[in-house]
Parts: structure tokens; C-alpha cells; sequence
């Protein structure tokens, strides 16, 4: 399968612990994007990079939330000290240039 | 800031009729992108169909076709001849020339045998 990947699928932690997800794109893209979707939303626009330079920030990503992509491939998103309205489904896509975007499956967040 | 929106919570369709979704957005660009995409029950977003905006022909992929109405800012899906796999999340994207998606709440389709 070479779509977009994402690891974990799930993941329940306790408020205040630190989680980290992980998105592997489809290997030719050079554009990786992190939406947030919560229950009954479309996805919100968190960030995206260009090979390994973020270039967007949405002003939902509070200084909690940090996002790399090192060697412009794979890329993580980790929350620090989580808080339940973090709670949602974190979708990445990836895409070649500005062509259409490809999601994955999405990791679901549960923070008790 | 751009908006999308979509009305319709929740369709249903009978096998193989035609229904058709409805999305409107707000936006003071002349160029941008349209799409739908689909996201089945705990499956990923799949795109359904794009639009370019400068595009005055409508887009059409197989069974699924839009009614892009630049003047109005309406952008519809219409499914014809719906099967069970067309159950889903249909969700109405817009993306300026930047990268930045804006997505609509969703319409949540139930097809019926």
C-alpha cells in the first residue's frame, strides 16, 4: 500500500500526559499537511511543510502543539500537556506540489 | 475569511437514484479549487471530484458531477444511479491558491436498499 500512513490509530492518554503521532506521506510528495477533526466538524487546517520547512501555522496550533518533518519525509505531530477539548481525529495528507491532497486514516485522540 | 457551508446535515437517496448534495462558500478570490470529498464510517477522506474555478465546464468523474455556479458561490455534488458504497461523509472543500483547505461541516448520505 503506498497511500498516506499514520501511526498510532488510536490513543487514550490522561490530561496532562505527552503524545506524539506520526504520518508517513506517499513517498513522492513534498507537501505534508495536519488537520484536526472533531465529532460532527470538517477538518480544520493545523499546518503543513514543504519538504522539511513549515510553512503555515493555523492560530489553532497553540504553543502546545509542534509539528516536524526532519528529512522532509516523514513528519510528527506532538501536544504537550493534552487537555480533553484535544480530543479529536488528527488527519494527515500529503500531496505533490499544490495538486490534490491525499488523507490518511486518521489517528483518534482520546485524552481522559 | 473563507467559509464553506453545507446545509444538509443528513440525505438519504434509494439504490440507484440520483441525489444531490448542495455547498456554498464565501469568498472574494476570482482563483481557487473546489472539492468533495468522501469519508466512509472509519475510513479515510477519498476525493470525490475538484473544480478549478477559471473552468466554466463542470466537472464530472463517472457517476459523480457538480453544478459549479461561480456568480451564485454554490457548488453541488450530484450523484447519479447511488449504490450502499456511496454511504458516507461527504464534506465540500475549498482551497484558494495557497495550500490551506477550508471544509464545510459535512453531509452525512444514506443510501437505502
Amino acid at each position: 500500500d503506498t497511500g498516506v500512513s499514520q501511526d498510532p490509530r488510536h490513543k487514550i492518554t490522561k490530561r496532562g500526559q505527552n503524545v506524539t503521532f506520526r504520518c508517513d506521506p506517499i513517498s513522492e510528495h513534498n507537501r505534508l499537511y495536519w488537520y484536526r477533526q472533531t465529532l460532527g466538524q470538517g477538518p480544520e487546517f493545523l499546518t503543513y511543510f514543504q519538504n522539511e520547512a513549515q510553512l503555515e501555522k493555523s492560530r489553532l496550533l497553540s504553543d502546545r502543539f509542534s509539528a516536524e518533518r526532519p528529512k522532509g519525509s516523514f513528519s510528527t505531530l506532538e501536544i504537550q500537556r493534552t487537555e480533553q477539548g484535544d480530543s479529536a481525529m488528527y488527519l494527515c495528507a500529503s500531496s505533490f506540489g499544490s495538486k490534490t491532497q491525499y488523507f490518511g486514516p486518521g489517528t483518534r485522540l482520546l485524552v481522559l | 475569511a473563507q467559509t464553506v457551508t453545507q446545509s444538509q446535515p443528513e440525505m438519504s437517496v434509494q439504490e440507484a437514484e440520483t441525489v444531490t448534495l448542495s455547498c456554498t462558500y464565501d469568498t472574494s478570490e476570482s482563483d481557487y479549487y473546489l472539492f468533495w470529498y468522501k469519508q466512509p464510517p472509519s475510513r479515510q477522506m477519498i476525493l470525490v471530484i475538484r473544480q478549478e474555478a477559471y473552468k466554466q465546464q463542470n466537472a464530472t468523474e463517472n457517476r459523480f458531477s457538480v453544478n459549479f455556479q461561480k456568480a451564485a458561490k454554490s457548488f453541488s455534488l450530484k450523484i447519479s444511479d447511488s449504490q450502499l458504497g456511496d454511504a458516507a461523509m461527504y464534506f465540500c472543500a475549498y482551497r484558494r491558491g495557497g495550500n490551506q483547505f477550508y471544509f464545510g461541516t459535512g453531509t452525512s448520505l444514506t443510501v437505502i436498499p
